[in-house]
């Protein structure tokens, strides 16, 4: 059974804190990662797509690194904002038919003003 | 603006009650999705629709069932509903293929009482 992990469950910061949680995953498996942000009542919100090793993507102050060959990707967030306060998920494609994505159980931050 | 749409945003049903849920697209995308997040659990993939062909997961109930008659709309009939089945049910929609971003709905939160 193919099992995506994601570390801290949850993480609370100062606002201008920097921060960063990893996502975990089985190396033999791998096609792409996703990274999502989800903020309360509103729909998950897709921040990057990774397929690479070594790839690192950039998105204002969010950015991502990947490492297929040990399996793990890492989020960083620079200088948090209270708007940054979401769960952040992490997905495998795995190599299901269409792209179906196993995700991880998501890191819960909370900014703190 | 909204690209996936679900609704009710909340459902409340009773044991044993089908009740179905519904997810519209203006992305005009071929592949839908739909996703069961239980407390605290990932995201969890219960089957999908890429044009009208339908696949299920294995470990999908058979008490989940999804209908979908044109390229913008997808359901999820739940025939009988139990306790366990209160969750987050998500929609997502996509060109179908490894790496390709997911769009997703806002979920409707069911409960069963």
């Amino acid at each position: 059974i193919l099992n995506v992990e994601q570390s801290p469950q949850s993480l609370h910061v100062q606002e201008g804190d920097s921060t960063n949680f990893t996502c975990s995953f089985p190396s033999s498996n791998f096609y792409a990662l996703h990274w999502y942000r989800w903020e309360t009542a509103k729909s998950p919100e897709a921040l990057f797509v990774m397929t690479l090793n070594g790839d690192e993507k950039k998105k204002g102050r969010i950015s991502a690194t990947l490492n297929t060959k040990e399996g793990y990707s890492y989020l960083y967030i620079k200088g948090s904002q209270p708007e940054d306060s979401a769960t952040y998920l992490c997905a495998l494609n795995y190599g299901g038919s269409q792209g179906n994505l196993i995700f991880g159980k998501g890191t819960k931050l909370s900014v703190k003003p | 603006d909204a690209m996936v749409i679900q609704n009710p945003r909340y459902q409340v049903t009773q044991f044993g009650k089908p009740v179905t849920l519904s997810c519209s697209q203006t992305l005009n995308h071929n592949v839908m999705y739909w996703y069961q997040q239980k407390s605290s659990q990932a995201p969890k993939l219960l089957f999908h629709y890429y044009d009208k062909d339908f696949n299920n997961e294995a470990d999908t109930p058979d008490n989940f069932q999804s209908r979908r008659p044109n390229t913008s709309f997808c359901f999820l009939d739940i025939r009988s509903p139990g306790l366990g089945d209160a969750a987050m049910y998500l929609c997502a929609t996509s060109r179908g293929g490894q790496g390709k971003t997911q769009y997703f709905g806002p979920g409707t939160r069911l409960l069963v009482l």
